[in-house]
């Protein structure tokens, strides 16, 4: 199977400690997107990138999540100092976008619990 | 910015239609996708529309009308694996590619 595969599936944190998630996207796709849900709401968009290059970042993205993408394939996404508030499921996507709009194609997401 | 509206949730029977809208509001149109997400699995793609109408995949269908900024989703001979919650998306405003999405409506189907 050549999806999106994220890891890990699931992390346990106490407060204040440090995680790091990794995302492999679908093989030659040149994007990659990070997004964030919550329990009854919709994905939100957290920051992407186009091959190794970080092109936008959300509001949401505070100044403890960093996100990279070092030889435009897998991504890693950091977030310092944990609070509970992150806790979330962590998606990836990925897309093979040549201009326009593209069609995303999601990974199963890391849940992450901040206790 | 964005806004979407989908209903929370829906019922319906094994073998029955359901329709699942979606309104939008949007500062410029890059098109409408519809997601499936099962319970603590991922959104899995269904459709994208960008031109008015109606797109059939199979069971599924997808209707748009970009001038009342609303959008269905149909699913004809329901299933208890239809059971599940039902995303919609559009791109948003600063470009085509990161979307918006709807709270998403949970769609519970019985026998």
């Amino acid at each position: 199977d050549t999806g999106v595969s994220q890891n890990p599936r699931h992390k346990i944190t106490k407060r204040g400690q440090n995680v790091t998630f990794r995302c492999d996207p679908i093989s030659e796709h040149n994007r990659l997107y990070w997004y964030r849900q919550t329990l009854g709401q919709g994905p939100e968009f957290l920051t992407y990138f186009q091959n190794e290059a970080q092109l936008e970042k959300s509001r949401l993205l505070s100044d403890r999540f960093s996100a990279e993408r070092p030889k435009g394939s897998f991504s890693t996404l950091e977030i310092q100092r944990t609070e509970q508030g992150d806790s979330a499921m962590y998606l990836c996507a990925s897309s093979p976008w040549t201009g326009g709009t593209d069609t995303q194609y999601f990974g199963p997401g890391t849940r992450l619990t901040v206790l | 910015g964005q806004n979407i509206d989908q209903p929370t949730e829906m019922t319906a029977t094994e073998g029955a239609i359901v329709q699942i809208n979606c309104t939008y509001q949007t500062s410029g149109f890059n098109g409408l996708f519809w997601y499936q997400q099962h319970a603590g699995e991922a959104p899995t793609f269904l459709s994208y529309n960008v031109l008015d109408g109606l797109e059939e995949k199979g069971r599924f269908s997808s209707f748009l009308s970009r001038s009342k900024g609303y959008s269905y989703l149909l699913l004809k001979e329901l299933q208890m694996k239809d059971s599940a919650s039902y995303l919609c998306a559009v791109p948003l405003n600063s470009g085509y590619s990161t979307l918006t999405f709807g709270k998403g409506t949970m769609l519970l189907v019985s026998p």
